[in-house]
């Protein structure tokens, strides 16, 4: 199993700045991923965080409103910029661990980020 | 592209009932299949993973099951307690490797 941690566990910005966010696992994990999830609304995948390599991002989202680093294989930070309130969402990091059919997902508590 | 359901949308039932939740996809060349459930404002909890060559799996008073080829899986919650209430979705995998994509999940609501 994989225990993730984030932070911040909430933050409330200001339209037009920046905030990133931290995502520690606890143990080594192949694949990382950076998810939205707006109000009432299930998960999108924003993108998938490649250790060494750049970010593999989904349709609908670009890397320069949602840079994503991840220097090695326990930590990956996803920044959100230039921030509008429709950014306003829940961001989870997940991480998969096991081998096989067995791979699991596991997930962080999430981001609550409010733009003003 | 996988496109997942779920139904119902919402259940509501008093404490004691067993429940089943249902989710589809569309495509059936799926590698595994997990279960989560996600309490209001929090992350999400792992509940159930079936490979797919499996047809079930049980955890405490949770079941799943998974017909790949109809492209279906089930959520059985047997005496369903307060507890208990919360989002649960459905996630098919792909591939090793590749993320899951999420149904728009089920929310259940058991009343003491």
């Amino acid at each position: 199993s994989a225990v993730i941690s984030q932070k911040p566990s909430r933050d409330i910005c200001q339209r037009g700045t920046s905030l990133t966010i931290q995502c520690q696992v606890d143990s080594q994990v192949t694949m990382m991923f950076w998810y939205r999830q707006q109000p009432g609304q299930s998960l999108t995948l924003i993108a998938t965080a490649n250790q060494g390599s750049e970010a593999t991002y989904e349709s609908g989202f670009v890397i320069d409103k949602f840079p994503i680093s991840r220097p090695n294989l326990t930590f990956s930070t996803l920044t959100v910029s230039n921030m509008s309130p429709e950014d306003s969402s829940i961001y989870l990091c997940s991480a998969s661990a096991g081998r096989g059919m067995t791979d699991t997902q596991y997930f962080g508590p999430g981001t609550r980020l409010t733009v003003l | 592209k996988q496109e997942v359901t779920q139904i119902p949308a919402a259940l509501s039932v008093p404490e004691g009932e067993n429940l089943v939740l249902n989710c589809s996809f569309t495509d059936s060349a799926i590698y595994n299949l997990q279960w989560f459930r996600q309490d209001p404002g929090k992350g999400l909890t792992s509940l159930l993973l079936i490979q797919s060559s499996q047809r079930e799996q049980t955890s405490g008073r949770l079941n799943a099951s998974l017909d790949k080829s109809s492209g279906r899986s089930t959520l059985y919650i047997a005496a369903s307690q307060p507890g208990d209430s919360a989002t649960y979705l459905c996630a098919p995998k792909r591939n090793y490797g590749q993320n899951f994509v999420f149904g728009p999940g089920t929310r259940l609501s058991v009343l003491p």
